[in-house]
């Protein structure tokens, strides 16, 4: 059964910071990978997906790395600003669904 | 282009009692899914759509949860009755596509309905 984590639970930076968000998987096996945004009281937000041959993605400040052999990919966001504040979430396809991690809160402060 | 639209978005109920919820998905869009976020998790999905039948239900807990998806469009998830364990928050999601396999057609996410049961 594939089982997603996430690490940290919680981040709190100063405006400015590079930061990385952790996501690991126990089930090799994947098709892709997807980074979504949760801000509160709204629906989840796709910003990047990884296809199990390619290693990265980019786009504007965030990059997606992916290594499938060891089971973990990390999301690098640069210069991070308060409007990045929110819960980031890390979902793998294996089968016909996504699989989702619990989630990194940040908090992105002035 | 409308987003995915859900109601009511907030609901507070008593135990042992029907709630339902109604999604309408971006139009067009083949695939609906729904999906339970337990504070502090990730979403997990309840059940998808594929047009007006169902791909998969296998986390469903079918004593208590219904679905119905009529006519390929509109859905409609009932709880009945409701247990202390469902307080969630419900997220409907529709994608263009059903999201096989490797597939990277993106699944559009509404507001979520937050479920209270008492």
């Amino acid at each position: 059964k594939q089982e997603v984590t996430q690490i940290p639970a919680a981040l709190s930076v100063p405006e400015g910071e590079n930061l990385v968000l952790n996501c690991s998987f126990t089930d090799s096996a994947i098709y892709n990978l997807q980074w979504f945004r949760q801000d509160p009281g709204k629906g989840l937000t796709s910003l990047l997906l990884i296809q199990s041959s390619q290693r990265e993605q980019t786009s504007g400040r965030l990059n997606a790395s992916l290594d499938k052999s060891s089971g973990r990919s990390t999301l690098y966001i640069a210069a991070s600003q308060p409007g990045d504040s929110a819960t980031y979430l890390c979902a793998v396809r294996n089968t016909d669904k996504l699989i989702f991690g619990t989630g990194t809160r940040l908090q992105v402060f002035p | 282009e409308a987003g995915v639209a859900q109601s009511p978005r907030y609901k507070i109920i008593e135990k042992r009692q029907s709630v339902a919820f109604w999604c309408n998905p971006i139009s067009g869009h083949a695939t609906l899914y729904w999906y339970q976020q337990i504070l502090g998790q990730g979403p997990k999905l309840l059940i998808q759509f594929q047009n007006n039948g169902v791909v998969d239900d296998s986390q469903l807990p079918k004593d208590r949860f219904s679905a119905e998806r009529l006519k390929g469009v509109d859905s409609t998830l009932k709880i009945q009755p409701a247990k202390l364990e469902d307080s969630a928050v419900y997220l409907c999601a529709s994608s263009y596509t059903r999201g096989g396999l490797g597939s990277t057609d993106t699944q559009y996410f509404g507001p979520g309905t937050r479920l209270t049961v008492l």
